[in-house]
């Protein structure tokens, strides 16, 4: 069974830093893209960027909303995806999602339960 | 403002089809696959179509979707109450080098 565990989130005042988690299991990690999405309270999906996998160099994508302040890596010995934030605002507060990369890369097949960032002073 | 465009609520009848639509551009849906989520109140997105059509294992065929040109339509037939969620399209944009979603569209069913 594919399960992604988000941990890590908390509360975080703003121009802080906080690094999120996600555990990763039933598959083989190594072979997958992995991606954050994310959502703020009552509000829709928002995407955060992709880790592509070894075949792909392990290269990066970011939104421009967080570009240059978040850093998405990954550790395929541990089965884990990591998110570094940075300089967070308080429009970053959001459940982040981990989530699975279809093989066709044509959408997400498995998501985390999230885990809930809050930027507040 | 979103990427995609979708409306903001549809309703329909217990029974009955109901279809959202999800409309972008040749740098998005026109030239790359399209997905579409399904969030119950209170819960992580659930995968309901990818590459435009498929339906992963577990979905019902009731569920369907459809691409064409620079749009993509969600179909959802014999309506149950527990289909009531807010539903996102996703695709990749090409210009931008990054996953965009729809706005989401919350479906009730009367």
């Amino acid at each position: 069974e594919v399960q992604l565990v988000e941990s890590g989130g908390g509360l975080v005042q703003p121009g802080g830093s906080l690094s999120l988690s996600c555990a990763a299991s039933g598959f083989t990690f190594s072979d997958h893209y992995m991606d954050w999405v994310r959502q703020a309270p009552g509000k829709g999906l928002e995407w955060v960027g992709r880790n592509r996998n070894k075949a792909n160099s392990y290269t990066t994508e970011y939104a421009a909303s967080v570009k240059g302040r978040f850093i998405i890596s990954r550790d395929d010995s541990k089965n884990s995806l990591y998110l570094q934030m940075n300089s967070l605002k308080t429009e970053d507060t959001a459940v982040y999602y981990c989530v699975r990369v279809t093989s066709s890369w044509g959408g997400f097949d498995y998501w985390g339960q999230g885990t809930l960032v809050t930027v507040s002073s | 403002q979103s990427v995609l465009t979708q409306p903001p609520s549809v309703s329909a009848a217990p029974g009955q089809k109901v279809t959202i639509s999800c409309s972008g551009s040749s740098s998005n849906i026109g030239n790359n696959y399209v997905s579409w989520y399904q969030q119950l109140p209170g819960t992580a997105p659930k995968l309901l179509i990818y590459d435009n059509n498929e339906r992963p294992s577990g979905i019902p065929d009731r569920f369907s979707g459809s691409k064409s040109g620079t749009s993509a339509t969600l179909g959802i037939t014999g309506l149950q109450t527990g289909d009531e969620a807010d539903y996102y399209c996703g695709t990749w944009d090409g210009s931008l080098s990054a996953v965009v979603f729809g706005g989401g569209t919350k479906l009730t069913v009367l």
